[in-house]
C-alpha cells in the first residue's frame, strides 16, 4: 500500500511569491490535514479537510488555504510568501472511518521543505 | 499556547541505559499518540494509548497513559542507536485535531 505523498520535496521561494503545494493520501484514507513545523514552534495545526469539507482550522492568516479534491487528494496554498513560513510542510491522512480514537491516527507524507529567501 | 509539554527537550544517553520521557498537559484527551520523526521524514505513529492508565508495550518501549487521561510518559529500555530521534505526543479531541507537543530530541550514543 502506497504511503502519503507530498510534491515537491524542496522549494525555494522569494518573499511575496505564492506557492501551492500537494499531498495524495493513503487510499481509503478521507481525511487529510496539514502542519507546519518549525524548531522552535514544532508541529501546529493548519488545518484539516474531509470528504472536501474543511472541517478544523488552525491559527494561521488567511494567506494559508488549502482544498480537497472528490479523489481525496489536497493542496495548500500560500499567498504572499513571508521569511517566517520557511518550515517543513507536513501532509497527513487519516482513515477515520468509525469516528473512534483510531480515527485521528495520522501517517505522514515526507514534507515539503519550503525555504523562502 | 502550547497544550502539551513535553520534558525533557533534549536527551543524550549511552547505548544501553533506560531513559523515560514526558508528555504533560492540563487538557483532557480522548487519546494520545505517540510518534517518531527521524531527520528529513515524516513523524511515524508508534502507538495509541485510550483508557486512563492504560500501558502498553512495544518491545523495548512502553507507554503509559495517566488515569485522567492529561499525560502520557514513554519509557524505553536498553536504549540503542536506532531509537534515536525526535519523539512526538500527540493528543486528540473530539473534533478529530490533534495537538501535538513540541518534541523530545533523543540521542543514543553508540
Amino acid at each position: 500500500k502506497a504511503g502519503v505523498t507530498q510534491t515537491p520535496r524542496y522549494l525555494i521561494k522569494t518573499r511575496g511569491q505564492q506557492v501551492t503545494l500537494s499531498c495524495s493520501p493513503i487510499s481509503g484514507h478521507r481525511s487529510v490535514s496539514w502542519y507546519q513545523q518549525t524548531p522552535g514552534q514544532g508541529l501546529q495545526f493548519l488545518f484539516e479537510y474531509f470528504s472536501e469539507t474543511q472541517r478544523n482550522k488552525g491559527n494561521f492568516p488567511g494567506r494559508f488555504s488549502g482544498r480537497q479534491f472528490s479523489n481525496s487528494r489536497s493542496e495548500m496554498n500560500v499567498s504572499t510568501l513571508e521569511l517566517g513560513d520557511s518550515a517543513l510542510y507536513l501532509c497527513a491522512s487519516s482513515f477515520d472511518r468509525t469516528g473512534g480514537a483510531m480515527a485521528t491516527e495520522a501517517f505522514f507524507g515526507q514534507g515539503t521543505r519550503l525555504t523562502v529567501v | 499556547t502550547q497544550l502539551l509539554e513535553q520534558s525533557p527537550q533534549f536527551l543524550s544517553i549511552q547505548e544501553g541505559e533506560n531513559l523515560t520521557v514526558y508528555c504533560n498537559s492540563s487538557s483532557v484527551f480522548s487519546s494520545l499518540q505517540w510518534y517518531r520523526q527521524e531527520p528529513g521524514e515524516g513523524p511515524v505513529l508508534l502507538v495509541t494509548v485510550v483508557t486512563g492508565g492504560e500501558v502498553k508495550k512495544l518491545k523495548r518501549l512502553t507507554f503509559q497513559f495517566g488515569d485522567a487521561r492529561k499525560d502520557s510518559s514513554l519509557h524505553i529500555t536498553a536504549a540503542q542507536p536506532g531509537d534515536t530521534g525526535l519523539y512526538l505526543c500527540a493528543g486528540a479531541k473530539p473534533s478529530y485535531q490533534l495537538t501535538f507537543g513540541k518534541g523530545t530530541k533523543l540521542s543514543v550514543i553508540p
